[in-house]
């Protein structure tokens, strides 16, 4: 069974890097055809795909996000991560990663880690 | 950007009540690559339907999806106690994934 780990610093100051890992554990992070997400959800909310890693390291980003997004992979590790940089308190959210693979939705999710943005 | 809307934005129902909750998106989806997740709170969303119309795995027979193109809908046949909760459509044929913004499902 696979399972995903949310991990980072639940407080982040204005203007600074956002920095989240995901652990993966019950499969390799480097087999199968997957992509490995990032998603957000602002409390009362709704969900926002912020982008994803293929198993080939190739990367797609929201374009709303896309200019202060890094997400990038640590096979050995068996981790993902995600980086935001000049974050606002509008980047105030719960953050999950999470797995999906062409042709199929997302079928495993971490339980997600809320991080905020203030001062 | 395929964007995804949701109707109605809150839905007001007694258990054993039937809900029928609407997903549009404003453009067509391809290969009907659209899914529905159940959230409650303080948990991550739960997979119910892929394919517009596939139960995931565990999912009880009281779910079920219908659609295709760009009109998709989510139908509840019965209302659990369990069931109350927000649900998301969200749309997998693009490489932008995207969700609706949610339909709560609220006891009446």
């Amino acid at each position: 069974q696979v399972q995903l780990q949310e991990s980072g610093p639940g407080l982040v100051k204005p203007s600074q890097t956002l920095s989240l890992t995901c652990t993966v554990s019950g499969g390799s992070i480097s087999s199968g055809s997957y992509y490995w997400s990032w998603i957000r959800q602002p409390a009362g909310k709704g969900l926002e795909w912020i982008g994803r890693i293929y198993t080939s390291g190739s990367t797609n980003y929201n374009p709303s996000l896309k200019s202060r997004v890094t997400i990038s992979v640590d096979t050995s590790k068996n981790q993902f991560s995600l980086k935001l940089s000049s974050v606002t308190a509008a980047d105030t959210a719960v953050y999950y990663c999470a797995r999906d693979r062409p042709g199929w939705p997302f079928d495993y999710w971490g339980q997600g880690t809320l991080v905020t943005v203030s001062s | 950007e395929i964007v995804l809307t949701q109707s109605p934005g809150t839905l007001s129902l007694s258990p054993g009540e039937r809900a029928t909750l609407s997903c549009r998106a404003s453009q067509s989806v391809s290969s009907s690559y659209l899914a529905w997740y159940q959230q409650k709170p303080g948990q991550a969303p739960r997979l119910l339907i892929y394919g517009a119309s596939s139960r995931a795995t565990g999912i009880p027979d009281r779910f079920s999806g219908s659609g295709s193109g760009t009109d998709f809908t989510l139908t509840i046949s019965r209302l659990e106690p369990e069931d109350f909760a927000v649900y998301y459509c969200q749309q997998y044929g693009s490489s932008l994934r995207t969700f609706g913004q949610g339909t709560k499902v609220e006891i009446k």
